[in-house]
C-alpha cells in the first residue's frame, strides 16, 4: 500500500467552482501533514499545513482526520491560476517529507 | 524573500560519469535535504543532513551517492557513476530546524543521463 495516496485526476473545473481533493496515508505514526502545490516542471511550494482542528487560508481549507487517516483540501471560487498539481505530504518521524503522486487540477474559462 | 538556489539548472552527462549538483540553502537554516522526481512520478526523499552529517537516507541513496557541505554556504549532491535511471529532477530543500518547520525547495536541477 502506498504511504500517501491521492486520486491523480485530472479535475477539470470551470472558473468559480468549488473543488475538493482527498488523500489517505498509511503510516499511523505520521506527525505532520501539508499540501504543496507544484506547477509543471517546477519545485513544490508549500500551500498550507494541515491540522486536526482544520485550517483556512483565504479560499483554501484543509482538514485532517487522524482516526480515518484522511486529509482533504477544499478550494473555493477557483481561479485560472489555481491550475497546478496538488501534492499531499506527510512526515513520519524524522524530517523527511513523504509525497503523494499529486492531483492535477485544471481550471477552465 | 530568501530562497534556495541550485546550479546548474540542467546537466547532461554520459552514463558512468560523475556529476555534482550544487545548492545554496537559505542562510539561517540548519537542515538540508535532497529529493528527486523522475518525470511523471512523485517526489522522493533521498537524504537529510544536519550538523555536518547525514541524519536520514532512503534506500535510493546507495553508495553511488554522497552529500557534502564543503563550506558555510554550499550543499552538494555527488553521483559517482551515473546510470540511465538517475535521470530526474533533483530538488534541494532546507528548513530552519524542527520537523514541523517548512521545507523550502530550490528550483531543481534537471539531470539527463545519456
Amino acid at each position: 500500500r502506498k504511504e500517501v495516496e491521492q486520486d491523480p485526476g485530472p479535475f477539470n473545473v470551470p472558473e468559480g467552482a468549488t473543488v475538493a481533493f482527498n488523500c489517505t496515508y498509511s503510516n499511523s505514526a505520521s506527525q505532520s501533514f501539508f499540501w504543496y502545490r507544484q506547477d509543471c516542471r517546477k519545485e513544490p511550494k508549500l500551500l498550507m499545513s494541515v491540522y486536526s482542528s482544520g485550517n483556512e487560508d483565504g479560499r483554501f481549507t484543509a482538514q485532517l482526520n487522524r482516526a480515518s487517516q484522511y486529509i482533504s483540501l477544499l478550494i473555493r471560487d477557483s481561479k485560472l491560476s489555481d491550475s497546478a498539481t496538488y501534492l499531499c505530504v506527510s512526515t513520519g518521524g524524522g524530517n523527511k517529507l513523504t509525497f503523494g503522486t499529486g492531483t492535477q487540477l485544471k481550471v477552465e474559462l | 524573500e530568501p530562497e534556495v538556489t541550485q546550479t546548474p539548472s540542467h546537466q547532461v552527462t554520459q552514463m558512468g560519469q560523475e556529476v555534482i549538483l550544487r545548492c545554496v540553502p537559505i542562510s539561517n537554516h540548519l537542515y538540508f535535504y535532497w529529493y528527486r522526481q523522475i518525470l511523471g512520478q512523485k517526489v522522493e526523499f533521498l537524504v537529510s543532513f544536519y550538523n555536518n552529517e547525514i541524519s536520514e537516507k532512503s534506500e535510493i541513496f546507495d553508495d553511488q551517492f554522497s552529500v557534502e557541505r564543503p563550506d558555510g554556504s554550499n550543499f552538494t549532491l555527488k553521483i559517482r557513476s551515473t546510470k540511465l535511471e538517475d535521470s530526474a529532477m533533483y530538488f534541494c530543500a532546507s528548513s530552519e530546524s524542527r520537523v514541523t518547520d517548512t521545507q523550502y525547495f530550490g528550483p531543481g536541477t534537471r539531470l539527463t543521463v545519456l
